[in-house]
């Protein structure tokens, strides 16, 4: 069974600029997660998707970061503009039906703001 | 919202020796409860959850957990930790109540020396 796919894998920027990254879930899953895991940290849910629909975005700086999930199937995440305090692992995870299923995590894609 | 503490931020064990690792979380309601493994350069992978019945819950690789509701812990245990096991271990809350998203305490990174 093909994991969760991000890209890229890497990626720096200079601050104030943007970046958009990419995330493919595991075929099947209705649930996405995109976390932000700064160094030290645990990863930090930023939104949280079912199907096309967004669950929970709280915690998502809605004044620089933007996601979507236009079809239910693979999701975008973007800054604009970036800040040095968003140098961090952006993971994104995806479950069966959420609640109760486990979770399965892509590799990351990290991101340094210069 | 829900929220995890894991009490240890790096643990540092010889071979062999046992290991605890504590995780308090605070809801309200019923939840789900994970911990999950990153070893080095690697992604996030479960090693165990609980979602009812028997509160001692086996993961992988020799891994245990115990739910202990009226304490909202849940902490993991290995009887004899190997080098092998040196990661980032991740305790992780879901609540059951509504949309509650899967929050992640901030980890606590375990080394194993020979």
């Amino acid at each position: 069974e093909a994991g969760v796919a991000q890209s890229p894998r890497y990626k720096i920027i200079e601050k104030r600029q943007s970046v958009a990254f990419w995330c493919n879930p595991i075929s099947g899953h209705a649930t996405l997660y995109w976390y932000q895991q700064i160094l030290g940290q645990g990863p930090k849910l930023l939104i949280q998707f079912q199907n096309n629909g967004v669950v929970d975005d709280s915690q998502l700086p809605k004044d620089r970061f933007s996601a979507e999930r236009l079809k239910g199937v693979d999701s975008t995440l973007k800054i604009q503009p970036a800040k040095l305090e968003d140098s961090a692992v952006y993971l994104c995870a995806s479950s069966l039906t959420g609640g109760g299923t486990e979770a399965f995590f892509g590799q990351g894609t990290r991101l340094t703001v210069v | 919202a829900q929220s995890v503490s894991q009490h240890n931020h790096h643990v540092i064990l010889s071979e062999a020796a046992s290991l605890e690792l504590g995780c308090n979380y605070s809801y309200g309601g019923t939840v789900n409860l994970f911990w999950y493994v990153q070893y080095p350069g690697q992604h996030l992978q479960l090693l165990l959850k609980y979602f009812s019945g028997d509160p001692l819950v086996k993961g992988i690789k020799g891994f245990e957990a115990e739910f202990i509701k009226s304490k909202f812990s849940f902490n993991l245990r290995k009887p004899s930790v190997q080098w092998s096991d040196t990661a980032e271990y991740f305790c992780a809350v879901e609540g059951l109540s509504g949309n509650t998203p899967l929050v992640f305490g901030k980890g606590t990174r375990l080394s194993v020396i020979a």
